[in-house]
């Protein structure tokens, strides 16, 4: 398997404009979950999936943050309107559901600066 | 609820000499304990992972952890450092029943010096 497909892998845009990260997980796993990585705040759950139902969304820091996960292969996490305190390495990973403590595989990541 | 705390937010180290990476945890019962570390520029990856039995834990690149119940602590360890070990190291702590979520700690940062 090709592990945890993340794009893109860099991203920059101007404040204010629609960003889009896609990811497309491990097949066969269950869960998916999206992290933020910051200096000043390390590694942030935002959301994740189980069966591609979001089933814990508390740490999106917003209403211009949403994520969807259509199917089984493929998640997105959207900002609009993207500001520069969004700037972060964004990671998706993915899990199977065996009723708890499973590996969560990690995406390469994506960078994004937003100016 | 579960929390991990990484004292530690930079270690400096000289190739060849031992390194012991410290997290302490915060939880209701013994729960599953990881390692993974982060090479710059890249995801994290899994070193290795406790459920139950055995506490010393093997894991990859020459890595073990030990779980002590007692102190609540799941310390990272390696004999011998590479210079390849430069990196960013996170434990995390797993929910024991039902879902996936983890509880990652602040993260150590490795130097490896000649």
């Amino acid at each position: 398997d090709a592990g945890v497909i993340q794009s893109p892998r860099h991203e920059v845009t101007e404040m204010g404009q629609e960003v889009t990260l896609r990811c497309k997980p491990i097949s066969g796993h269950d869960y998916l979950f999206w992290y933020r990585q910051t200096m000043m705040r390390g590694l942030e759950l935002l959301i994740y999936f189980n069966n591609n139902v979001p089933i814990d969304d508390s740490g999106m820091p917003e209403d211009r943050f949403s994520a969807k996960m259509p199917n089984a292969s493929f998640s997105t996490l959207k900002i609009q309107p993207s500001e520069p305190r969004d700037s972060a390495v964004y990671f998706c990973a993915s899990s199977l559901d065996s009723g708890g403590g499973d590996t969560q595989y990690f995406g390469p990541g994506t960078r994004l600066t937003v100016l | 609820a579960q929390s991990v705390t990484q004292p530690d937010i930079h270690i400096t180290v000289s190739e060849g000499a031992s390194l012991e990476l410290r997290c302490n945890y915060s939880y209701g019962a013994t729960p599953y304990l990881f390692w993974y570390v982060q090479s710059p520029g890249q995801g994290l990856q899994l070193l290795l992972k406790y459920f139950s039995g055995d506490t010393l834990v093997q894991g990859i690149k020459g890595f073990e952890a030990e779980f002590k119940r007692s102190q609540s602590s799941f310390n990272l360890r390696k004999p011998s450092v590479h210079w390849s070990d430069a990196a960013e190291y996170f434990c995390a702590v797993g929910d024991l029943f039902g879902n996936e979520k983890l509880t990652f700690g602040t993260g150590t940062r490795l130097t490896i010096i000649p």
